[in-house]
């Protein structure tokens, strides 16, 4: 069975950084393309970024980019989400998410809460 | 940047059929857009249901049906059950490597 188990949530105050880290089990992670999205409570799912099956492939939303990095090892299966100079904004629930073979997004982890307050 | 476009909104009778949409702000849906549609109730994770436009994931009955309308992909339940009420979300992916979300579809069954 497929899983997907994010940790790392937290609370952290504005400028700060954080790591999260999704801990995937029942496959092999370096066969797939994974990602991060995230959702403030109560509204919509936002996508965050994505990365190829060796790590080389990255991509990111605009909100994000230059501040996150999505990395991964795969000895670990172990995905990661390095967040710096964080933002009231950027409070929400994050998950991470695989791909199928081809295709996107069929797989979720439960999600982490990071909240950015001082 | 472009928006990926969703109804906000559809009401659906206990055992009617209803399509939701989902398109872009300019531009059309395709295949190769990788047209997924996830769903989620208040307080649960996110689950999807379809991706490459029409295969159903694991478990997803064959009430739900993918495909591509014109320029749109779609998402259709037939007999609708109270069950179904929940936020739809479609996803699309973009030639520039990213990922759009829509804003979501609130399905209520009444």
């Amino acid at each position: 069975e497929v899983q997907l188990v994010e940790s790392g949530g937290g609370l952290v105050q504005p400028g700060g950084s954080l790591r999260l880290s999704c801990t995937a089990s029942g496959f092999t992670l370096n066969s797939y393309w994974m990602h991060w999205v995230r959702q403030v409570p109560g509204k919509g799912l936002v996508w965050v970024s994505r990365i190829s099956p060796e790590g080389y492939g990255t991509t990111y939303a605009e909100s994000v980019k230059g501040r996150f990095t999505i990395s991964r090892d795969n000895a670990k299966n172990t995905l990661y989400l390095q967040m710096s100079s964080l933002r009231d904004e950027d409070t929400a629930v994050y998950y991470c998410a695989r791909d199928p073979v081809r295709g996107l997004i069929v797989h979720w982890g439960q999600g982490t809460l990071v909240t950015v307050s001082s | 940047q472009t928006v990926v476009t969703q109804e906000p909104s559809f009401s659906v009778s206990p055992g009617g059929t209803v399509t939701l949409t989902c398109g872009l702000s300019s531009g059309s849906v395709s295949t190769n857009s990788y047209p997924t549609w996830c769903r989620q109730t208040p307080g649960q994770t996110p689950r999807t249901l379809m991706y490459n436009t029409n295969t159903r994931s694991s478990g997803v009955p064959d009430r739900f049906s993918g495909s591509i309308l014109g320029n749109k992909a779609a998402l259709t339940i037939t007999g609708a059950q109270a069950d179904d009420e929940s936020v739809y979300y479609c996803v699309l992916y973009m030639e520039s490597g990213t990922v759009v979300f829509g804003g979501g579809t609130k399905v209520t069954v009444l």
